[in-house]
């Protein structure tokens, strides 16, 4: 069974800059996470999807950050304009369902704000 | 709001020998899950282990065991045989269960284990 695939791995930007990550889960899982995890942190959650609607965004700074998950399957997290400390690792996760399911992680992207 | 807290930033240990993690956690929910995730330096996060708080019997998966202590609200790792490949980064998380709505997973800060040879 395919993991949960993220890409990039790395990326680079100037701040000010827009940049986005792309996440497809595991095979028929319905729900979907976007973590962000801060140097030295563990993880924080910033959007949780169930097929295509949002549950969970009140950790998601709107002024800057957007997601989208179209069809109920990929998923996209935007930021625009970035700031320095938007530098972290976003992680992608995905479950069965929500509620009891464990959820499983992709390798991450590695975001460097200069 | 649940927090979960792991007291040891760093911990070694010889190959072969066993080492317990520690963390507790704060929560006003009867049922819910705990975890031990490990993070390599790939980033990849992976689960080691999980536990049902409704469930007595602690979780064991091969050298991996866990000492879940509900009214202490403790969660400890233990692995044994530690091997290289142990290195990584701990994390501990919590999630309430919910039969509908949000599902975070919510992390500690990590404890960062290094397998000497």
């Amino acid at each position: 069974e395919a993991g949960v695939a993220q890409s990039p791995r790395y990326k680079i930007i100037e701040k000010r800059q827009s940049v986005a990550f792309w996440c497809n889960p595991i095979s028929g899982h319905a729900t979907l996470y976007w973590y962000q995890q801060i140097l030295g942190q563990g993880p924080k959650l910033l959007i949780q999807f169930q097929n295509n609607g949002v549950v969970d965004d009140s950790q998601l700074p709107k002024d800057r950050f957007s997601a989208e998950r179209l069809k109920g399957v990929d998923s996209t997290l935007k930021i625009q304009p970035a700031k320095l400390e938007d530098s972290a690792v976003y992680l992608c996760a995905s479950s069965l369902t929500q509620g009891t399911d464990t959820q499983y992680f992709g390798p991450g992207t590695r975001l460097t704000v200069l | 709001a649940q927090t979960v807290t792991q007291s040891q930033p760093e911990m070694s240990v010889q190959e072969a020998e066993t080492v317990t993690l520690s963390c507790t956690y704060d929560t006003s929910e009867s049922n819910y899950y705990l975890f031990w995730y490990k993070q390599p330096p790939s980033r990849q996060m992976i689960l080691v282990i999980r536990q049902e708080a409704y469930k007595q019997q602690n979780a064991t998966e091969n050298r991996f065991s866990v000492n879940f202590q509900k009214a202490a609200k403790s969660f400890s790792l233990k692995i044994s045989d530690s091997q290289l490949g142990d290195t990584a980064m701990y994390f501990c998380a919590f999630m309430k269960h919910v039969y509908s709505g949000n599902t975070p997973l919510v992390f500690g800060k990590g404890t960062r284990l290094s397998v000497i040879a």
